[in-house]
This record gives C-alpha cells, sequence and structure tokens, in this order.
C-alpha cells in the first residue's frame, strides 16, 4: 500500500510570494490533515479536511488555508509568504475515524528568502 | 487546555537496554487519544503506538510499550532491547478535538543509542 505523498520536497522562495504544497493520502484515507514544524515551536496543527470540508483549524492566520478534492487529495496554501514561514510542512492521513492514528508523509521544507 | 510535556530533551542508552521516555499530558476532556510518533534524521514521522482514554490494557507493538497511567496523566514509551536504528527523535502527542484528527504534540525526546 503506497504511503502518503507530499510534493514538491523542497521549496525555496522569497517573501510576498505564495506557495501551493500538495498531498496525496494513504487510498481510502479520507481525513487529511496538516502540520507545521519549526525548531523554535515544534508541530503544530494547521487544519484537517474530512470529505472535501474543513473539518477543523488551528491556530493560523487566514493565509494559510487548504482545500481537499474529490479524491482526497489536498492542497496547502500559504500567501504573502513571510520569512517566519520557512518550515517543514507536513501532510497525515487517516481514515477520518476518531483516535486513529495519522500517517505522515515525508514533508515538505519550505524556505524563504 | 490541552497540554502535552516531554521533559528529557535528550537521553542516551545501550544498544539491547530497555528504555522510558516520559509524557505527561493535560486535558479536561474523558475521550482522547494518545499516541507516539518517532522522527529520524530524514524528517518522516513514523507512527508507533496509539492508547485510547477507555482502554484498560497498556497497549503494545513489538518492542514498543506505552505504560498508561491515567490517574497520573502519564502515557510513556518503553523500548525494549534498542538498537542502533531507534536513535531519533520521539514524539508524544494527543488528539484534542472531537473528531480526533487534531494532535497536539509535545517538544520530542531525542533518543541516542550507542553499540
Amino acid at each position: 500500500k503506497a504511503g502518503v505523498t507530499q510534493t514538491p520536497r523542497y521549496l525555496i522562495k522569497t517573501r510576498g510570494q505564495q506557495v501551493t504544497l500538495s498531498c496525496s493520502p494513504i487510498s481510502g484515507h479520507r481525513s487529511v490533515s496538516w502540520y507545521q514544524q519549526t525548531p523554535g515551536q515544534g508541530l503544530q496543527f494547521l487544519f484537517e479536511y474530512f470529505s472535501e470540508t474543513q473539518r477543523n483549524k488551528g491556530n493560523f492566520p487566514g493565509r494559510f488555508s487548504g482545500r481537499q478534492f474529490s479524491n482526497s487529495r489536498s492542497e496547502m496554501n500559504v500567501s504573502t509568504l513571510e520569512l517566519g514561514d520557512s518550515a517543514l510542512y507536513l501532510c497525515a492521513s487517516s481514515v477520518g475515524q476518531p483516535n486513529q492514528p495519522q500517517h505522515f508523509g515525508d514533508g515538505t521544507r519550505l524556505s524563504i528568502l | 487546555a490541552q497540554k502535552i510535556t516531554q521533559t528529557q530533551p535528550g537521553m542516551f542508552v545501550q544498544e539491547k537496554e530497555a528504555v522510558t521516555l516520559d509524557c505527561t499530558y493535560d486535558t479536561s476532556d474523558p475521550s482522547y487519544g494518545l499516541f507516539w510518533y518517532k522522527q529520524p534524521s530524514s524528517g518522516e514521522m513514523i507512527f508507533l503506538i496509539y492508547q485510547g482514554s477507555y482502554d484498560q490494557q497498556n497497549a503494545t507493538e513489538g518492542r514498543y510499550s506505552l505504560n498508561f497511567q491515567k490517574a497520573r496523566k502519564s502515557a510513556n514509551l518503553v523500548i525494549s532491547a534498542s538498537q542502533l536504528g531507534d536513535s531519533a527523535m520521539y514524539f508524544c502527542a494527543m488528539s484534542y478535538d472531537q473528531a480526533g484528527t487534531a494532535l497536539i504534540f509535545g517538544k520530542g525526546t531525542t533518543l541516542s543509542v550507542s553499540s
């Protein structure tokens, strides 16, 4: 069974630009969650999508948005990039039932210059 | 507010020894899940073990076991017979939303296994 696939693996952007990250979940998983990992703040929950609807949202500004398609693939968009957005962005998929393990992709490492 | 605390920034163990990684949590919800993940230097997060708040028995998965003490709000990970490949960062996490799909993570513990 293929795992969670995130593309691209690495991205370099400049301040003010926008970026779109992609996540393909494990086949059959309907829930996709996004996390930001930085050395200072650790791992923080961004949002979760289930059946194309945002079901949960963390405490991030509106510049961070996402969507999910009918095949459960998800994209995350960050607009007006800031230096502090440099991070490893991890996507995780699960069946979407309470307290089921989330399976993570390898992440996209975003660097802002 | 929900919180996960991992008080050990780094742990050192020799091969074949057992090691316990500490995790305490705080929540007022009766229903929650506790997870442990391993993150090698390559960056991917690997799911290790899960414990539900209503589970009566401690979870075990191969060499991993979770020492769940609900009254003390602790969920320590025990790794038996450590291997060199166990060297990594270990995160304790708790689901905190009604859907059980939003996780709050601790700061992590770096485990170093030596031969």
